[in-house]
């Protein structure tokens, strides 16, 4: 079965300063995995996604991630924080070989920045 | 483009009820797929439809169910409400199924069931 574990509920970082968003997943096949972005009272956002192209996946608003095999890791990096990066990120795995759209989300990261 | 529509926007409804909640996708999309946010159980997929045919279900209860229509779109009802249906209901479409078209998600039905 397919699963994600999103490895902080909450990180804090300063305006500015990196931000890395932490997600393992278990798949018994080569995974689509995904980053969204859920913004208070706002509907989900893709931030990017990987498909079994490159590994090094870059996204909107300068958010990129790495798919990291031998790891079993897709974290999500930014180099510099932007007040408007506070929300909720979720990391996600496509369940069904990538011939279904459902999706198994992760428990989700709140990412809070400091000014 | 108008986004995913979904309404009503929010609903309170009293235990044992039923509710109806609708989604309109995109323009052209065909695929919907319906999910149940909570802060307990987090984001879990309900449904999920392409050409008025339901592909995939999530685990829940029969009380929870669906259709699509031939203009694609969608509604999901659920029967002899509980309190721990009180959740955001969300909406997502994309062209067709599969990981190849992104799926764009509505804002969403938060229902509170008292």
């Amino acid at each position: 079965a397919q699963s994600v574990t999103q490895l902080d509920s909450h990180v804090s970082v300063s305006e500015g300063t990196p931000v890395l968003l932490r997600c393992n997943y278990s798949s018994s096949y080569s995974p689509s995995l995904f980053w969204y972005v859920q913004h208070p009272n706002k509907g989900l956002q893709l931030l990017l996604k990987y498909t079994s192209a490159a590994t090094l996946v870059k996204g909107i608003n300068g958010f990129e991630a790495e798919f990291k095999k031998s790891e079993t890791s897709f974290h999500l990096t930014k180099p510099s924080a932007h007040m408007s990066d506070a929300a909720e990120y979720f990391c996600v795995v496509s369940d069904g070989g990538g011939a279904t759209n459902k999706l198994i989300f992760g428990t989700g990261t709140l990412l809070a920045v400091q000014p | 483009k108008a986004g995913v529509t979904q309404t009503p926007r929010y609903l309170i409804k009293t235990r044992g009820q039923q509710v109806t909640l609708s989604c309109s996708p995109i323009s052209g999309h065909r695929s919907v797929s319906w999910y149940q946010q909570t802060p307990g159980q987090g984001l879990q997929f309900l449904f999920e439809y392409f050409s008025e045919t339901q592909r995939n279900k999530g685990n829940f209860p029969g009380r929870f169910s669906g259709r699509q229509f031939s203009n694609s779109r969608s509604e999901m009802n659920v029967s002899t409400l509980e309190l721990g249906d009180s959740a955001l209901y969300l909406c997502a479409s994309s062209l067709v199924p599969g990981d190849t078209y992104e799926q764009y998600f509505g804002p969403g039905t938060r229902l509170t069931v008292t």
